[in-house]
């Protein structure tokens, strides 16, 4: 079974903090890693994607990955409450596969 | 720049009544279209995809089906609902690389009844 684990949280940060989310999965052969923001009872939306080792900034957020230890995180930086919600992290498995698979997300809660 | 819809927004059936759900894309040709659940407590999970007219990919065994009339159309259908079928469903589309972004649509919530 491939699987995608995340810690299911809640975790709450202080306003300004620096929130850490992590994610590790399972399939050594996948290429692709993406982090989904959702809102309560909205529609999942993208915020980052990362195909390579190492770090990818944009703006306040931060991907990073690790396929040696088959490891994937997101940092938010100078937390806002607008950034209370639970964040998926998805994977594509294998090669050429079309098939997302979702983590169950972590909740994010912060706190002003 | 590339708009999903879909409709309705939501849905109350009774157990063994049909349903249709329809996902459309705008701004884009030959898109990758997927129909995934996400029911309460659980993640989310693909049901169909579409890498083109009249090709669907089924992920799950389920008393569902999809269907791609038109190049930016995804219908998910079933001719009898069960309770088992209440859930968030999402429409997401992606550009022609397997390996590409996925973007959600609005979404419908259904609950059987």
């Amino acid at each position: 079974q491939k699987e995608v684990e995340q810690n299911s949280g809640p975790l709450s940060v202080p306003e300004g903090a620096i929130a850490s989310l992590n994610c590790t999965y399972s399939d050594r052969g996948s290429q692709s890693f993406f982090w989904y923001r959702q809102y309560s009872g909205k529609s999942p939306e993208l915020i980052m994607s990362i195909y390579s080792n190492g770090d990818k900034e944009d703006g306040r957020f931060t991907a990073q990955l690790n396929k040696a230890s088959q490891y994937v995180s997101l940092l938010i930086r100078d937390s806002q409450p607008s950034d209370s919600a639970t964040y998926l992290c998805a994977v594509l498995l294998g090669a050429g596969s079309y098939q997302l698979t979702f983590g169950k997300g972590t909740k994010l809660s912060v706190i002003p | 720049s590339q708009t999903i819809h879909q409709w309705p927004a939501t849905l109350v059936q009774p157990v063994g009544s049909p349903l249709s759900l329809e996902c459309t894309v705008e701004g884009t040709s030959n898109p990758n279209l997927y129909w995934y659940r996400q029911a309460a407590g659980r993640g989310l999970q693909l049901l169909f995809y579409s890498v083109g007219i009249g090709q669907i990919s089924s992920e799950v065994p389920q008393n569902l089906s999809a269907s791609r009339p038109q190049d930016r159309q995804f219908i998910l259908s079933s001719k009898k609902l069960l309770l088992s079928d209440s859930g968030f469903y999402l429409c997401a589309w992606s550009s022609g690389s397997s390996w590409s972004e996925q973007y959600f649509g609005p979404g419908t919530r259904l609950t059987v009844t």
